[in-house]
């Protein structure tokens, strides 16, 4: 079945860091992908996808490619701040009525 | 984007009662919700699937009888969590797909269920 392998956190960065999250999918077919950010004590919330290869998904400084030969959507952003400290979560979906398949989440943490 | 509310955000209660929770999408009619479970510091793992006006498909080693889904209306659906127990206390999280078909799910803030 289709999986979602994350990179294990917790990850903690300065602020202003350089932060990657690495994400690669196992799927039958041609997936959508997405980030998902999870603050504390909150539900989660789509922060960026792509649909199709190629595809770069961007919100807040955030980005990530949808790369098809390397099955991968890793997470990026330039400069990160304390405010970004959340859970973020990789997932996919084959088609738009089907459950989200979610990876184990990475926690970021950033210290001033 | 569309919303997805879901009530009550916290609920404790003591063992054996049954509690529900709603999930209900305020702008947009979701033919299928989904519930989540989310342990700390973990994943979220899928519960089972809900249809308007069908059963609800669960997800194998989720009790049926425990969990209890109802999606009477393309707006609305319950989760009831029947004979609490400790070990049922968690995070429950509802997402219903939305009209684009785009596979973007969109999530309820919640429910934090705690079982004395």
């Amino acid at each position: 079945g289709d999986s979602v392998t994350q990179m294990e956190g917790p990850v903690t960065l300065s602020e202003e860091a350089f932060l990657t999250i690495n994400c690669t999918y196992t799927a039958t077919g041609y997936p959508s992908l997405f980030w998902y950010v999870q603050y504390p004590g909150e539900g989660l919330q789509l922060l960026l996808k792509a649909t199709k290869a190629d595809d770069k998904g961007s919100n807040k400084g955030f980005e990530a490619t949808y790369r098809k030969e390397t099955t991968s959507f890793h997470l990026e952003k330039g400069s990160v701040q304390v405010s970004d400290s959340a859970v973020y979560f990789c997932a996919l979906t084959d088609s738009g009525n089907t459950p989200l398949v979610f990876g184990k989440g990475t926690r970021l943490s950033v210290i001033a | 984007g569309a919303v997805v509310s879901q009530h009550p955000s916290w609920v404790i209660c003591k063992s054996g009662t049954s509690v529900k929770i709603e999930c209900r999408s305020l702008d947009f009619q979701a033919t299928t919700m989904f519930w989540y479970r989310q342990f700390p510091k973990q994943s979220l793992m899928l519960m089972a699937t809900s249809n308007e006006g069908s059963k609800a498909t669960y997800e194998q080693g989720v009790e049926k009888d425990k969990f209890l889904i109802n999606h009477a209306s393309l707006t609305l659906s319950t989760l009831t969590v029947t004979s609490a127990h400790p070990e049922d206390s968690s995070f429950y999280i509802c997402s219903a797909a939305g009209s684009a078909n785009t596979g973007e799910l969109f999530f309820g803030e919640g429910s934090r269920l705690t079982v004395l």
